[in-house]
């Protein structure tokens, strides 16, 4: 069951990019890495996975060292509706997903 | 785009009192989760369903949670009996299959036990 860390809480401003790092030093060969957000109180929004390679899509790039013992969400232009709490979330068994704590990221003007 | 649908959004009930929460998942999509989030708390995971039977739950799903998909569209969560710890926000979520974690979760229903 590999955990994650991330930091607690981040600033970054408006219109710059956004680098949410992850930790996940016990990950196994064929766990993924999921990234989620969490605005307010509304229902945790799937953002991207990957499992080797970097990925990029329309929200975020997501880029995970050789190792694979971590990784970063990146959110090129932050806006002001980013402004959410992100989770870094590895597959583990079954089909469930583990929600840790994950970081609060507070986008300034 | 499709997305997964909650009802109610708030509901108020009396200790001991049984509750529905009602979600329509995505309509192509074979798993269907509850999740649940306490106030100020992580979000936690309480079972999903797959092909009309629990696929797995966590321990918070004990014998006073009850999932059902009654018809071809909706999927319910029952409490039979609610305490005031179960105050939370519940949320649906569904994906397209098995493995697939890429889940689209509802709006949420917001549960209020007095």
């Amino acid at each position: 069951d590999a955990k994650t860390t991330q930091p607690t809480s981040m600033d970054c401003a408006e219109g710059r990019a956004a680098n949410l790092p992850c930790n996940h030093s016990t990950i196994s060969g064929n766990e993924y890495v999921y990234w989620y957000r969490q605005i307010h109180s509304q229902g945790p929004q799937y953002i991207i996975h990957g499992l080797k390679n970097n990925e990029t899509n329309e929200m975020a790039s997501l880029i995970i060292t050789e190792d694979r013992k971590s990784s970063t969400l990146i959110l090129p232009h932050a806006t002001l509706r980013d402004t959410a709490v992100y989770y870094c979330i590895v597959y583990n068994a079954g089909n469930m997903l583990t929600f840790g704590g994950g970081t609060r990221l507070m986008v300034k003007p | 785009e499709p997305e997964v649908t909650q009802t109610p959004s708030h509901q108020v009930t009396q200790m001991g009192q049984e509750v529905i929460l009602r979600c329509v998942p995505i309509s192509n999509h074979l798993y269907f989760y509850w999740y649940r989030q306490i106030l100020g708390q992580k979000v936690e995971f309480l079972v999903s369903f797959y092909n009309n039977e629990i696929s797995e739950k966590s321990e918070i799903f004990d014998d006073q949670f009850s999932v059902e998909r009654p018809d071809g569209s909706n999927f319910t969560l029952k409490i039979r009996s609610t305490k005031l710890e179960d105050s939370a926000m519940y949320f649906c979520a569904s994906s397209e299959d098995r493995g697939i974690h890429e889940q689209y979760f509802g709006p949420g229903t917001r549960l209020t036990v007095t």
